[in-house]
């Protein structure tokens, strides 16, 4: 089983700042599989990224991923305040079972 | 607006059932991949399984032996069953489309297990 591990746990940031977060995993990722969500509590969370930097539709241009192997890093330029909420990363490739990281929470400072 | 909706008791019994069931509208269920994810309180997101509108389902691991995924695309739904369920299957549980990166996801349902 892959384990994604993601850094920082916790990050405080304010309006119009550029947030960087981390996703690795423990071994490498089949095809650059990796997704990254948004989730603000109750609401369903929402899909930013897919095959480590592929904007989803509808996803404004200031979100951006990156990465390969076992190192993907989720960017977010210019920091608005519906950005801030609690961001996984999600690795599908490979064998089974999918998993997903433990979260980064993105709050306003 | 395509939508997923989970639905489903919030209070399962232990080494009972647990059932749900999530009911896409505004598009088709045909063709396409439909997966259960779950988040116990605290904790982060287990991936449990997906299902193609065909019927061919894979399933984590972990779970396989309790858990079954199915689909009725006359119903737009797919439902999940995890058997002889304990205080560790107390989750939010998510449906969502798609069998690798998840395109559209519920606001998921909170299931609580106790007596």
């Amino acid at each position: 089983e892959i384990v994604l591990t993601q850094s920082p746990g916790t990050l405080s940031l304010s309006p119009g700042e550029r947030a960087t977060l981390s996703c690795r995993a423990s071994q490498s990722v089949s095809n650059t599989y990796l997704a990254w969500y948004q989730h603000k509590p109750g609401q369903a969370p929402r899909l930013l990224i897919s095959d480590a930097s592929r904007r989803a539709t509808g996803i404004p241009d200031r979100f951006s991923g990156s990465g390969s192997g076992t190192d993907f890093t989720l960017t977010i330029t210019n920091l608005e305040p519906e950005d801030f909420a609690v961001y996984y990363c999600h690795q599908y490739g490979g064998s089974l079972p999918y998993t997903f990281g433990q979260g980064t929470k993105l709050e306003i400072k | 607006q395509v939508q997923l909706q989970e639905s489903g008791p919030g209070l399962v019994k232990p080494s009972e059932t647990l059932s749900l069931t999530c009911t896409l509208s505004g598009a088709s269920m045909s063709s396409f991949y439909w997966t259960w994810i779950r988040q116990p309180p605290g904790k982060g997101l287990e991936w449990i399984g997906y299902i193609h509108s065909s019927g061919t389902a894979n399933y984590n691991p972990s779970l396989k032996s309790r858990v079954t995924i199915a689909v009725d695309t006359s119903k737009n739904q797919f439902s999940l069953r995890v058997n002889s369920v304990t205080a560790a299957d107390a989750a939010v549980y998510f449906c969502a489309s798609g069998g690798w990166s998840l395109d559209l996801w519920g606001r998921g349902i909170l299931v609580t297990v106790s007596s």
